[in-house]
């Protein structure tokens, strides 16, 4: 039973508008989630986190909303660049004794057109 | 240097045979992870290190994967008797404490081939 899920596996987008990525889980004990870029033969960076506490975290380009109601959270890049061109993946956590171990969703593909 | 290493950065086995995989993660972080990501997935979790104690294996899909961490540093994943099903990139990763929500910083991988 996957607990976090990115229903769409790719997006496209023009240069200088707006990519919105979204990420749904089931599982009511996660209080921490994040969003992680991927490129190529790297492993995943950090881009940007939201605690439950919150429904929204912005960081420059990078804003995440948190819906709890609905077990929902978005990544909005704006303006998306070039460079924004990785794959993304919705990550959530539930704080623990033993380690703060990351559930990833499947991924979402984004290509920003120049 | 100043990220997680990991070595080898490619290893292709042959069905049977045992691999050992090396994380080296960034000094002084006391969390470490392993996790598996299959072809076309997200990354899934094997197993969590405090220091030189393994405190969830619940991930390791079976007995023939064991993980180290002896003296709180560097860790080795071991897989035994490679099956074709064990082909993926294994991620490790490091955060400084468990206390509270830290960001984890990933290594580059290893891809796994198994033929």
């Amino acid at each position: 039973d996957q607990q976090v899920k990115q229903n769409s596996p790719s997006l496209s987008v023009q240069e200088g508008r707006i990519s919105i990525l979204n990420c749904d889980y089931t599982n009511s004990m996660f209080d921490y989630f994040l969003w992680y870029k991927k490129y190529p033969a790297e492993g995943p960076t950090f881009l940007i986190s939201i605690s439950s506490i919150k429904d929204k975290n912005e960081d420059g380009r990078f804003t995440v909303f948190l819906n709890k109601s609905a077990k929902h959270l978005s990544l909005h890049i704006v303006p998306s660049q070039p460079g924004d061109s990785a794959v993304y993946f919705c990550a959530a956590s539930a704080l623990q004794a033993a380690g703060n171990k990351l559930t990833f969703g499947g991924g979402t593909r984004v290509l920003v057109k120049p | 240097g100043a990220g997680v290493s990991q070595s080898p950065r490619y290893k292709v086995a042959k069905r049977g045979q045992d691999v050992a995989l090396r994380c080296d993660p960034i000094s002084g972080h006391v969390s470490l992870f392993w996790y598996q990501q299959a072809l076309g997935q997200g990354p899934e979790f094997l197993t969590y290190f405090q220091n030189e104690a393994q405190l969830d294996k619940s991930g390791l899909p079976s007995d023939r994967f064991f993980a180290e961490r002896p003296e709180g540093s560097v860790s080795t994943l071991k897989i035994q008797r490679t099956q074709q099903e064990d082909s993926a990139v294994y991620l490790c990763a490091s955060s400084l404490n468990y206390r509270s929500y830290n960001e984890q910083f990933f290594g580059p991988g290893t891809r796994l081939t198994v033929l």
